[in-house]
């Protein structure tokens, strides 16, 4: 079974600046999927960037960006340039990618509060 | 482009009651999968479905939960005699073709709160 674990339960960043939400998890597939999903207050799951293990290029959204170490199962989001309305649970998100497999393992989640 | 709808937001009920959750999944998508999450946790799988046919059901406690997508209409969670444990968000996400290349897209969830 997948496991997938945040560490950080709470983290805060000022406005503008960088901040790091890491993400590790246990797998025996060699082919699957990464997601983070951000929830705001609204409590609306909201997909932020996907990554597909086969790609060695991080993937890329705007300020978001992912560094993914396939060989260490770790899979970080980057936020520059933070925003107040980034403040949100973070959930960082496993699928495997054989056949119809259509699981998402969600980790526990990390809660950024972007402080003006 | 209507997004994944689920209805009621906010749903009250008392122990013993039944509850009935529905989604609506986007527009050209026909496969379904609820997740639960529980206070201070992620969400957890419970069932996917396609129309007509319920594909996966092993995260769905083994009592008192059901689901169904029929072929018209939006898809439902039914819990019966629900107790205090049931309290909890669930969430639909919807995509196009029930593959793992899919991109699963989420509703704003319904907050089921037992008295």
């Amino acid at each position: 079974a997948q496991t997938v674990t945040q560490s950080q339960p709470e983290m805060s960043v000022q406005e503008a600046e960088t901040v790091t939400l890491s993400c590790t998890y246990d797998t025996s597939e060699n082919n699957y999927y990464l997601f983070w999903y951000k929830q705001p207050p609204s409590r609306q799951m909201i997909l932020v960037i996907r990554q597909e293990a086969y790609k060695q290029q991080n993937a890329t959204e705007n300020r978001f960006s992912v560094n993914f170490q396939k060989a260490a199962k770790s899979f970080s989001l980057k936020i520059s340039d933070s925003q107040l309305g980034d403040t949100a649970m973070y959930f960082c998100a496993f699928m495997k990618a054989r056949g119809s497999n259509y699981k998402l393992t969600f980790g526990k989640g990390t809660l950024l509060t972007v402080n003006p | 482009n209507a997004g994944v709808m689920q209805n009621p937001r906010h749903l009250v009920r008392r122990r013993g009651q039944e509850a009935r959750l529905r989604c609506s999944p986007m527009k050209g998508h026909s496969h379904v999968y609820w997740y639960r999450q529980l206070p201070e946790e992620g969400l957890k799988f419970m069932v996917y479905l396609q129309k007509e046919n319920i594909i996966d059901e092993s995260g769905m406690p083994k009592e008192r939960f059901s689901a169904e997508f029929p072929k018209e209409g939006p898809s439902i969670l039914r819990i019966q005699q629900v107790v205090r444990g049931d309290s909890a968000a669930y969430f639909c996400a919807s995509s196009p073709y029930g593959q793992s290349a899919d991109t699963q897209y989420f509703g704003p969830g319904t907050r089921l709160t037992v008295l």
